[in-house]
């Protein structure tokens, strides 16, 4: 079973620029989330597709924003970059959408530095 | 926002100590969920409380849920180098886990 993938490992950006990351979700699992992580801080849901259609959305501004694919993989895109868009990125799959509290699987994360 | 205060932020401690942190809420929890975070790597789910005064181990971990369902700790024994990392604690929402900040721990040998 191959677990949760993410690409790239990390990124730099400079600030106003878009940037695009991704996720490979864990075979059989059909939700995916994305979290920002701050440096010292614990991880902050973005948002979360089920099944090609958002499905809740944390405290982020519209410039963030994600697609899923029929094969469950996903994007999530970010633009006009701010400098406290630094940070670890996080994606995260499961079976079943979140509301039911399915167990989360985490990719190693996505490190995007803004300067 | 219900937010989930953890304590210690850090702790540093020596081979073979027992450390015990802790995650608390002035909110009730339906359940709540205790994660490792090693460097480099994303949060690995150790373990899912959902009862009050629920206590499950794992080796050397011991989780507690508070019986109000307001907090939770994670006892470890004889603590090893391979303990390191920053341990989260997270409660689901509709859709959404909420983390805490973390502790993170650092065992030296």
């Amino acid at each position: 079973e191959t677990g949760v993938t993410q690409s790239p490992t990390h990124l730099i950006k400079t600030r106003g620029q878009q940037v695009t990351l991704r996720c490979s979700s864990q075979s059989g699992h059909n939700t995916v989330s994305w979290y920002q992580q701050a440096l010292g801080q614990g991880p902050q849901f973005i948002f979360q597709y089920y099944r090609e259609e958002e499905n809740g959305r944390g405290n982020f501004p519209p410039r963030f924003s994600g697609l899923q694919f029929p094969n469950y993989s996903s994007e999530l895109n970010v633009n006009a970059l701010e400098l406290d868009d630094s940070a670890l990125y996080l994606c995260a799959s499961s079976r079943g959408s979140g509301r039911a509290n399915y167990e989360q699987y985490f990719g190693p994360g996505t490190r995007l530095t803004v300067t | 926002t219900q937010l989930l205060e953890q304590s210690p932020q850090f702790l540093s401690i020596q081979e073979g100590e027992n450390l015990t942190v802790y995650c608390n809420s002035s909110s009730v929890f339906s359940s709540l969920q205790w994660y490792r975070q090693e460097p480099g790597e994303g949060p690995v789910l150790l373990v899912t409380v959902v009862t009050g005064g629920e206590v499950k181990k794992l080796k050397r971990l011991t989780f507690q849920f508070g019986d109000a369902r307001k907090d939770s700790s994670l006892h470890i024994t004889a603590a090893q180098p391979g303990d390191t990392g920053l341990y989260l604690c997270a409660r689901w929402g509709y859709s959404t886990l909420t983390f805490g900040k973390g502790t993170m721990l650092l065992v030296s040998p």
